[in-house]
């Protein structure tokens, strides 16, 4: 089944550790984003990636990184700079039309939740 | 002004009763809305899509998009204790690839 694959499903940080959340998707997407959730909070965009090894960041890029070196590959790296990455993260990806434009449906995956100890 | 932004909650109805939930955006959005349903501990779920000024049904849902006013709504019918969950707006932001803004969500919270 095609979908995105987001894991681990938990992870605990450690201060002044790098983490790495991956994401994998087998639904041959152009798009792929990483989005932030905190507790009664929307989500806010972290970065995105339109095409193979280009990025942009979105709202709150402060203390993480991203690559995009395979289509179907989007790692979210939270560095030791994001002072307060305890959240919900979620994947998600979307095609790009016959047009070339986007299309509007965003496929999620199942996210992590990150704590820190 | 936030881009996307959602009445705020959380909201409480009886079961059967119409639950009302609302997002007003800004310029920098473009025309085209999204409902996402998420449950507790889950990713959001595209409910309702809409295009178009006017409403649009699906079901027990009707969305409603006023262009002019720059305001989305949803609408739930006959609301069932499975309708218990956060809900988000979404909209596009022009000339940003799909760049999809999330409004803050809005619990809803159906009684028995």
């Amino acid at each position: 089944d095609g979908g995105i694959t987001q894991s681990p499903k938990y992870l605990f940080r450690k201060e002044g550790q790098n983490v790495t959340l991956s994401c994998e998707q087998n639904l041959n997407h152009d798009a792929m984003y990483w989005y932030r959730q905190d507790p009664g909070q929307g989500l806010r965009l972290i970065y995105y990636s339109q095409i193979v090894n280009d990025f942009q960041k979105g709202d709150i890029a402060e203390g993480y990184s991203v690559s995009r070196e395979k289509k179907e590959s989007f790692p979210l790296t939270v560095t030791s700079a994001q002072k307060n990455p305890t959240a919900f993260y979620l994947c998600a990806s979307k095609a790009r039309g016959g047009t070339g434009s986007f299309s509007e449906k965003l496929f999620f995956g199942s996210g992590t939740q990150l704590s820190v100890l | 002004q936030k881009e996307v932004e959602q009445n705020s909650g959380p909201l409480s109805v009886p079961e059967g009763a119409i639950a009302s939930l609302n997002c007003t955006y800004s310029d920098r959005v473009s025309q085209s809305f999204f409902w996402y349903r998420q449950y507790s501990g889950k990713s959001p779920e595209l409910i309702m899509s809409i295009y178009s000024n006017g409403d649009k049904e699906d079901g027990r849902f009707t969305a409603q998009l006023n262009k002019a006013s720059q305001y989305v709504s949803l609408l739930i019918r006959d609301s069932q204790p499975s309708d218990s969950a956060t809900y988000l707006c979404a909209g596009p932001i022009y000339n940003q690839g799909g760049k999809l803004i999330f409004g803050q969500g809005t619990e809803l919270s159906v009684k028995p």
